[in-house]
């Protein structure tokens, strides 16, 4: 199968860091994609990783390890805005990306 | 204007009634994707084509069917609606150069 998991909820508070979490089967993999999506309304693109280590782009930060599966979403300094799912997608070769379930990120003040 | 355009926003229709939702896209994009969303199951790919002549089945492709009909038009089909088809539907772009996909703003759709 091509399993992605990844936590269905998590909490924080403003001004935190969160860090979800992203499993995935290494077989036929070429990239790992994070979306954020907020309820009714279309995903958008985060970050792409496709070599090993860790990528900066402002508040949030991705991580790969490609040979154990393995992504993180890294969210620092949490504003009441990033209530949202992350969505993490394995980009297979071949064919289309596959999506895990995702993870709603609920920020409390 | 928008880059991935889907209609209808919102339709409400009756179980066994036929339905086609279209997606069109001024990207330029060679591959397009359609995808259902149901609460807490994620993005659950129906089709995807990667170029005009290509159509492949996803996940989910039972009781579904689409149309390629141009680079930038790629529609899909419910013949005959149930209500477990209620959810809703995102299509999407990638470029084969890049495979970051690009969603339109999804079509809510609701079968009674």
């Amino acid at each position: 199968g091509q399993n992605i998991d990844q936590p269905t909820e998590m909490t924080a508070t403003e001004g935190a860091i969160v860090q979800i979490n992203c499993t995935y089967q290494t077989s036929g993999f070429n990239g790992l994609f994070w979306y954020q999506q907020h309820a009714g309304e279309a995903p958008t693109f985060l970050s792409y990783n496709v070599l090993d280590g860790l990528e900066e782009k402002g508040r949030f930060s991705s991580f790969l390890s490609r040979s154990k599966g393995y992504s993180y979403l890294l969210l620092k300094e949490l504003q009441m805005k990033d209530s949202a799912s992350y969505l993490c997608a394995k980009n297979q070769a071949g064919t289309a990306l596959i999506f895990g379930k995702g993870t709603t990120l609920s920020v409390s003040s | 204007d928008a880059d991935v355009t889907q209609t209808p926003r919102n339709r409400i229709t009756k179980t066994g009634k036929r339905i086609m939702l279209e997606c069109s896209q001024t990207k330029g994009h060679d591959r397009m994707y359609w995808y259902r969303q149901d609460p807490g199951l994620g993005l659950q790919l129906i089709y995807y084509s990667f170029d005009v002549k290509d159509i492949n089945k996803g996940e989910i492709s039972d009781g579904y069917s689409v149309s390629r009909q141009a680079q930038a038009k790629f529609s899909l089909s419910l013949e005959s609606a149930i209500p477990n088809q209620t959810a809703l539907y995102f299509c999407a772009t990638s470029d084969q150069t890049d495979d970051e996909q690009f969603f339109g703003p999804g079509t809510r759709l609701t079968v009674l």
